[in-house]
């Protein structure tokens, strides 16, 4: 069964202290992975797409990786403005419709 | 651009009532989806449509109905309301291009089923 996973699921960091999330996916082929921001009250906004293992994308502190089993989202020198909930999600199997989500890791970074 | 939008943002409802969710883009995309958020549990697809005229199931589709008559608009409709719909429920867009999957979601509609 495709399955994604997610971890932790919540993370408190001081601002400035670097950390990394993790998704972790069995799906049968894996078409890509996405990673969403989720701020409290509103729809996801997409962050990234990953196509390959050994890929990495970045967009300003947040940077993206991409192994065969799983992926991180690594922050680095976070500010209070990076709270939020990071979803990820992969395209996988046949079905070119198919999207499946993780249930999130809420990131707190405190001043 | 308005983006994707949906209407209403907030929605109660007694057991067995039907309603409308809107949900409209203006970005010229081919494939439109619904998703429920529920607490703990990762977005799930209700329905799905890649262009005007075809809609398909997506992982919970059970009690909900969608069509799609033009391109902008894609309405999901709750045929008899049940305390399990209780959700926050998204709209979302993307070309269908195999060279990108990225989503544009709506702001969502929080629906409480009493």
């Amino acid at each position: 069964e495709d399955q994604v996973t997610q971890s932790p699921e919540a993370l408190r960091l001081q601002e400035g202290e670097s950390s990394s999330l993790n998704c972790s996916y069995t799906v049968s082929g894996l078409r890509g992975l996405f990673w969403y921001r989720q701020d409290p009250g509103k729809g996801p906004e997409f962050l990234f797409t990953l196509y390959s293992a050994g890929e990495e994308k970045e967009k300003e502190r947040l940077k993206a990786t991409l192994t065969k089993k799983e992926s991180f989202l690594h922050i680095t020198a976070p500010k209070p403005e990076d709270s939020a909930t990071y979803l990820c999600a992969v395209q996988a199997g046949t079905s070119y419709d198919k999207v499946i989500f993780g249930p999130g890791t809420s990131l707190s970074v405190i001043p | 651009n308005a983006g994707v939008t949906q209407t209403p943002k907030f929605q109660v409802l007694k057991t067995g009532q039907s309603m409308t969710l809107q949900c409209a883009q203006d970005m010229n995309h081919e494939y439109m989806s619904w998703y429920r958020q529920d607490p703990g549990m990762g977005l799930r697809l209700i329905h799905y449509s890649v262009g005007a005229g075809i809609t398909d199931q997506g992982e919970v589709p059970n009690g909900y109905n969608v069509s799609r008559s033009t391109t902008e608009d894609f309405p999901l409709r709750l045929l008899s309301a049940a305390p399990s719909q209780t959700s926050v429920y998204f709209c979302a867009s993307r070309f269908r291009d195999r060279s990108s999957y990225e989503q544009y979601f709506g702001p969502g509609t929080r629906l409480t089923v009493t």
